[in-house]
């Protein structure tokens, strides 16, 4: 069974901390996603790759950069962390088929 | 600008009846209409998903209906059950799968 794992359910940050989401996906594929999930707002891309050391900018990339050094991982990066991050983040591998969302993290910055 | 339009944003359906949920998109290029169900504390999982080229397509109690000329799709849930709760996602995207356009999404309860 294919899986994404994001590396933490729940995560409480302070106001100015640098925060880093992990993503891995034992699939081997190509493309990766990560998504913020608001109520009212549904699902909206950050930043995704199609490659190994590619990135490409979504719909809301302020403040949040990304790392993909090997194919397997995508690392969602916050570089000062600030309230309104507070939000379900959500990672996805995907294919021509579909896609695999991990469980998400929850990220409460205080 | 939202691609995908989706409504309604909450719905509450008793056991047994039928849950319907709307979409609409603009760009005639889309060619991948899939749906997800999200539970609580889980990512979004597809449900079900239609190409363009038929109108209708059903798997079990789900069923898409697509509207090309109105550009419309919609989920119908047949016999709704209290495990149908869950927040329903459509999206879009052209030349496959990949970088689908999703809806706000529609936070579904089906009340015993």
């Amino acid at each position: 069974d294919v899986k994404v794992t994001q590396s933490s359910r729940y995560l409480v940050k302070r106001t100015g901390e640098k925060v880093f989401l992990e993503c891995v996906q034992d699939m081997d594929h190509e493309n990766m996603f990560w998504y913020r999930q608001d109520p009212g707002l549904g699902l909206r891309l950050i930043y995704f790759s199609y490659d190994v050391k590619m990135k490409e900018k979504g719909d809301i990339p302020e403040g949040y950069s990304v790392s993909r050094e090997k194919k397997e991982r995508f690392s969602l990066i916050l570089e000062s962390a600030s309230t309104n991050q507070t939000s379900m983040y959500l990672c996805a591998s995907t294919t021509e088929y579909g896609y695999t969302f991990g469980s998400g993290t929850r990220l409460t910055v205080v | 600008q939202q691609q995908v339009k989706q409504s309604p944003q909450s719905l509450i359906v008793q056991k047994g009846g039928i849950s319907i949920i709307n979409c609409a998109y603009e760009n005639t290029a889309f060619d991948y209409f899939p749906w997800y169900q999200q539970f609580p504390g889980k990512g979004p999982a597809l449900l079900i998903a239609i190409r363009p080229d038929v109108s209708e397509k059903k798997e079990g109690r789900f069923t898409i209906s697509f509207n090309k000329s109105a550009k419309q799709f919609s989920l119908h849930i047949m016999d709704s059950q209290p495990g149908d709760s869950a927040t329903y996602f459509c999206a879009a995207s052209k030349g496959g799968a990949n970088n689908l356009f999703f809806g706000t999404g529609t936070r579904l309860t089906v009340i015993p």
